[in-house]
C-alpha cells in the first residue's frame, strides 16, 4: 500500500501562509472527498483539523482550510503561529485498501 | 467529553501474541466506527484497522491482514485488536480513533507495543 505523497518539510514565519500538498491518484484522492488532515505534535495524541476535503470540525481555527484539485489535496494554515509547528498528515480513502496516509510533512514556525 | 484509552501493549517476542484493548467513554459506542492506527518509531501514521458500529463490516491493511484481528463489545464500550505472529516490523505506538466519515475524529493517546527477542 503506497502512501500518499507530502513533502517531507515546509516552513514559515509567524503570520506567514503556507500550503501543504497531498498527492495521490485516481484511486484515492482524485475519485473521493474522503480526504482528512491530522496535527501531530510530539507527545500528543493526533488531531483531526480538516475532513471531507473542505470541513472543519468544531473547535478547529479557521486559520486552517482544506481543498483539492483533481489528484492532490491541500492543507492551508493561513496567519501562522508558532504553535502551529507539527507534523500534518493526509489521509484518503480509497477503494482497494480502504484507508491510506500521506507520510507526513514537518512544520517548522521559524 | 469523548475518551479514549488504550491498554495492553508491551513487550513480545517475534512471532507472539497480544491483545490490545481501547476503552471509550463519553459518546455512544454503538453507533460509531472504530479504527486502530499506529506509528512505527521516527515513520509516520499507518492506518491498520477498520470496524462499524455493529461489526458488521472489516477491513485490514495488507500489512497485517490474516494476523491481526479487530473487535469489538459494544456491551462493554471497548475495541480490541489481536495481534498474532508479531514482527519487528510491527513495533509501533498503537492508537485507537473513532470513525467520521473515513476519517478520525478522537483519538486515544496511545500504546507501546515492542517486538524484540
Amino acid at each position: 500500500q503506497s502512501a500518499l505523497t507530502q513533502p517531507a518539510s515546509v516552513s514559515g514565519s509567524p503570520g506567514q501562509s503556507i500550503t501543504i500538498s497531498c498527492t495521490g491518484t485516481s484511486s484515492d484522492v482524485g475519485s473521493y472527498n474522503y480526504v482528512s488532515w491530522y496535527q501531530h505534535q510530539p507527545g500528543k495524541a493526533p488531531k483531526l483539523l480538516i475532513y471531507e476535503v473542505t470541513n472543519r470540525p468544531s473547535g478547529v481555527s479557521n486559520r486552517f482550510s482544506g481543498s483539492k484539485s483533481g489528484n492532490t489535496a491541500s492543507l492551508t494554515i493561513s496567519g501562522l503561529q508558532a504553535e502551529d509547528e507539527a507534523d500534518y498528515y493526509c489521509t484518503s480513502y480509497r477503494s482497494s485498501n480502504i484507508l491510506v496516509f500521506g507520510g507526513g510533512t514537518k512544520l517548522t514556525v521559524l | 467529553e469523548v475518551e479514549l484509552v488504550e491498554s495492553g501493549g508491551g513487550l513480545v517476542q517475534p512471532g507472539g501474541s497480544l491483545r490490545l484493548s481501547c476503552a471509550a467513554s463519553g459518546f455512544t459506542f454503538n453507533i460509531y466506527s472504530m479504527n486502530w492506527v499506529r506509528q512505527a518509531p521516527g515513520k509516520g501514521l499507518e492506518w491498520v484497522s477498520y470496524i462499524t458500529g455493529s461489526s458488521s463490516t472489516i477491513y485490514y491493511a495488507d500489512s497485517v491482514k490474516g494476523r491481526f484481528t479487530i473487535s469489538r463489545d459494544n456491551a462493554k464500550n471497548s475495541l480490541y485488536l489481536q495481534m498474532n505472529s508479531l514482527r519487528d516490523e510491527d513495533t509501533a505506538v498503537y492508537y485507537c480513533a473513532r470513525g467520521v466519515q473515513w476519517g478520525f475524529d478522537h483519538w486515544g493517546q496511545g500504546n507501546l507495543v515492542t517486538v524484540s527477542s
